[in-house]
């Protein structure tokens, strides 16, 4: 199957910096890749839409210019949480379609953990 | 936004026994997916079911999509204490992105 990474796995950070994850297609060309955030116990909320080229579409409640994604190829999208404060401390994931797949099978990195001390 | 319910919210069974989920959704879809999750780990794919399926097997899972009632359901049979877990379905349309259930957190005692 189709492979998705994230990096980093784990990141501690104080409050005030700014941290980047990264989300890769490793094996297949993602136009399109979606940002998750969940907080403890908590299901998985969309973010935004990542769409190469243009401007990633954000969900309603989600502030964009706190989380700047950037989907410079179609193998790379960025998540930046610029400022980040203690509330963003949550598991960040993302996931890409295979593009061209018609029921659109998502595949998913393994998360990035963010604890904002 | 969440596209659904999960209910149980939270289920204890023995070893041994089956365990059935139940997943609502409020729009029409293209599939619907099950994923597992352990305690602050990432997702495992468990089975995608089309929208044109009324019902799926792998393994000890199977999943049933009843498309006019916006539901799905997970059994998992002869459970395991390994199939402690975090329980979520999703689905999404044409395009567009999972939209995820609240889950169902389930336990397993040996």
């Amino acid at each position: 199957g189709a492979v998705v990474s994230q990096h980093p796995s784990r990141v501690i950070c104080k409050s005030g910096t700014s941290v980047k994850i990264e989300c890769r297609s490793l094996d297949f060309q993602a136009t399109t890749m979606f940002w998750y955030r969940q907080f403890p116990k908590q299901s998985l909320m969309l973010m935004a839409t990542s769409n190469e080229g243009s401007k990633a579409t954000y969900e309603q409640g989600v502030e964009k210019d706190k989380f700047l994604i950037n989907h410079a190829s179609l193998t790379l999208s960025t998540l930046t949480v610029t400022s980040a404060h203690p509330e963003d401390s949550s598991f960040y994931i993302c996931s890409a379609p295979l593009a061209g797949d018609l029921y659109n099978e998502q595949f998913f990195g393994p998360g990035t953990r963010l604890t904002v001390l | 936004s969440q596209q659904g319910e999960e209910d149980p919210q939270a289920l204890s069974i023995q070893e041994g026994e089956n365990a059935t989920m139940n997943c609502s959704y409020k729009t029409s879809i293209n599939n619907l997916q099950w994923y597992r999750q352990n305690s602050g780990r990432g997702l495992v794919h468990l089975i995608l079911i089309r929208s044109n399926e009324r019902e799926k097997h792998s393994g000890r899972l199977r999943v049933t999509l009843d498309t006019s009632k916006k539901s799905s359901s997970l059994l998992i049979t002869a459970s395991r204490a390994a199939d402690t877990a975090s329980y979520f379905c999703a689905s999404n349309q044409a395009g567009t992105a999972l939209i995820f259930g609240k889950g169902t957190t389930l336990s397993v005692s040996s």
